[in-house]
Formats: structure tokens, C-alpha cells, sequence
């Protein structure tokens, strides 16, 4: 297995543009989880999927966040519109329930 | 608040000594997770250790736990200079909760 992919690695956008992440977890793998990581709140959970479903999305910053998992090998994470207070890396990971995360390398994003 | 903290925030030591990082949380848990991170790319799992384990063992890695102190370590025995990384505990209340992580431990193994 490739590993959870994540793309872009990187995506620098002017504020006001939406900004599309995608994320492809391990085949298998029942959990999927969106964190966001930067210097000042380190890892924040944004929201997570059991079996495609959002189980908890308490930690999406505002309604310009929204996330979804049309399948199990496919999810997307979009900001509309974006700020520069958006700039951080986006990381997504999976897991099945019980064992630790695989996580992305994660997309840099970056609003200006 | 993050459920766990590390401890140092930083620590900096010579190729071949021992790195002991600490963890502390606030309420019970399910498991506790570690994971290492370098710099620039995702965050990789390390070891778990479940709630009703005291301690586990994985290659140069020891994890202990201490439920009724709500605290963790993370000894690497022998380090190298490719464990230079930032180290996150992480834990979840239940099974099938989200993970919650700390701040970190920058660890910094000196050649």
C-alpha cells in the first residue's frame, strides 16, 4: 500500500479563493481524520469519519470549512472563501479502529 | 487545553545516550499513542500502549504508563543522530474517539 496520499503538497492562493484538499486513506482503513498544524496551536483535530459518516466535526474552525467523504477511498477538505489565518499544513490520516494512525505528508497551504 | 503535554519541550544530547521524554494527561484514556515527526513531513506512529499496560518495548523504544499518575514516557536507547525529531503522545478516551495530541518534545541527537 501506498500510504495515505495527500494532495497538493503545496498550494499557495490568494485570500478570498477556495482552496480544494484531497485525501486518499489506506485501503481498509474504517477511521479518517483531518488535522490542521501550526507553530501557535500545534496539531488540531478539524473533524473525523467512521465507515464515511463525520463522527465529530467540533474542531472546524467556521462554516468556510467544510469536509466530506463521498467513499472510502476518497475525502476532501474545503476552505471557501480562505483567509491567511487559514495558512498552516493540513494533514490527513487513517486508521482502523484501536491501532495507531497513518498519517499524509500533509498539503502546505499558504493564503496571501 | 491539549489532553497531553510533554516534557521537556526540548531536549538536545550526544549520539549514543539515551533521550527520556514524558507525557502527562489530564483524564482517563483508552490508549496512549506516540508518534515522531521530522521536520517537514507527517507524523509517523511509533508504539501504542493500552490502558491496562504498564509497559512496552519496540527496537530501541520503551514506553511506560502510569495510569494512576496519568502519565507516560518514551525512552530511545542508543540514539542516533536520525532520531533528531519532534515527539507527540496522543491519546483517546475511548475506542474509535479522536486522538488528542501534545505540544511535543523536540528532540535533538547531536553526532
Amino acid at each position: 500500500d501506498a500510504g495515505v496520499i495527500q494532495s497538493p503538497r503545496h498550494e499557495v492562493t490568494e485570500m478570498g479563493q477556495e482552496v480544494t484538499l484531497r485525501c486518499k486513506p489506506i485501503s481498509g482503513h474504517d477511521y479518517l481524520f483531518w488535522y490542521r498544524q501550526t507553530m501557535m496551536r500545534g496539531l488540531e483535530l478539524l473533524i473525523y469519519f467512521n465507515n464515511n459518516v463525520p463522527i465529530d466535526d467540533s474542531g472546524m474552525p467556521e462554516d468556510r470549512f467544510s469536509a466530506k467523504m463521498p467513499n472510502a477511498s476518497f475525502s476532501t477538505l474545503k476552505i471557501q472563501p480562505s483567509e491567511p489565518r487559514d495558512s498552516a499544513v493540513y494533514f490527513c490520516a487513517s486508521s482502523l479502529e484501536g491501532f495507531g494512525y497513518t498519517f499524509g505528508s500533509g498539503t502546505r497551504l499558504t493564503v496571501v | 487545553s491539549q489532553q497531553g503535554e510533554e516534557d521537556p519541550q526540548a531536549l538536545s544530547i550526544q549520539e549514543g545516550e539515551n533521550a527520556t521524554m514524558n507525557c502527562s494527561y489530564k483524564t482517563s484514556i483508552n490508549n496512549l499513542q506516540w508518534y515522531r515527526q521530522n521536520s517537514g513531513r507527517g507524523l509517523v506512529h511509533l508504539i501504542l500502549i493500552r490502558s491496562n499496560e504498564r509497559e512496552k518495548h519496540s527496537g530501541r523504544l520503551r514506553v511506560t504508563l502510569d495510569t494512576s499518575k496519568k502519565s507516560s514516557s518514551l525512552l530511545i536507547t542508543a540514539s542516533r543522530a536520525a532520531d533528531t525529531a519532534s515527539y507527540f503522545c496522543a491519546t483517546d478516551k475511548t475506542s474509535g474517539s479522536r486522538l488528542t495530541f501534545g505540544e511535543g518534545t523536540q528532540l535533538t541527537v547531536n553526532p
